[in-house]
């Protein structure tokens, strides 16, 4: 069965220094994964996927994140924070039910300070 | 604009009452989703559906019910069997075909007093 662990329920870092979200998946078939953002009361917006192609994968907001086979890991990066990326982070694994259906890490919620 | 909508933002209902959560998506997607999500646990499968007139039970199924009459819509209601239903409710949709990724609404916070 697949799933998701993210480690650290919460990262604090300054602005302009570097982020690192940490996620581990455990997957029985090649995996789909992606990290998903979500702004207080807000609904969760796809920032990247990774799907078996480039193991470094670009998204918005200059994140990225490296697929590692070896260590079951998709870690997400920033090099420089903005006090606009404080928000909760949710790593996921496709694979779920029917194989349709996302299965989600509990987030981690990254706080920005100046 | 193509998207996910969900109405009310945030609902209040008495504990004994069933309530009902609105997802329409003008994507033409095929596949929709609700989640529930509470604080410290990411998001829970309550129910998803691959097609019209079909849906199958998520992890936590118990005290929800569903339908999908329209492509478009996909309602969820929360009856007074459910023993904790104060929670922010997601609904998603992934068109066919594709890498799996899923589209949110903005979501419905419920509160049951």
């Amino acid at each position: 069965a697949q799933s998701v662990t993210q480690l650290g329920s919460h990262v604090s870092v300054s602005e302009g220094a570097l982020v690192l979200l940490r996620c581990n998946y455990s997957s029985s078939v090649p995996p789909y994964l992606f990290w998903y953002v979500q702004y207080p009361n807000q609904g969760l917006q796809l920032l990247l996927k990774y799907t078996s192609a480039a193991t470094l994968v670009k998204g918005i907001n200059g994140f990225e994140a490296e697929f590692k086979k070896s260590e079951t890991s998709f870690h997400l990066t920033k090099p420089s924070a903005h006090m606009s990326d404080a928000a909760e982070y949710f790593c996921a694994v496709s694979g779920g039910q029917a194989g349709t259906a996302l299965i989600f890490g509990k987030g981690t919620t990254l706080s920005v300070s100046s | 604009d193509g998207g996910i909508t969900q109405s009310p933002k945030y609902l209040f209902r008495k504990e004994g009452q069933n309530v009902t959560l609105s997802c329409e998506q003008n994507l033409n997607h095929d596949a929709m989703y609700w989640y529930r999500q509470d604080p410290g646990q990411g998001l829970r499968l309550i129910y998803y559906s691959q097609i019209v007139n079909d849906f199958q039970k998520g992890d936590i199924a118990e005290g929800y019910s569903v339908s999908r009459e329209k492509k478009e819509s996909f309602p969820l209601t929360v009856t007074s069997a459910q023993k904790n239903p104060t929670a922010f409710y997601l609904c998603a949709s992934r068109a066919s075909g594709s890498s799996y990724e899923q589209y949110f609404g903005p979501g419905t916070r419920l509160t049951v007093t």
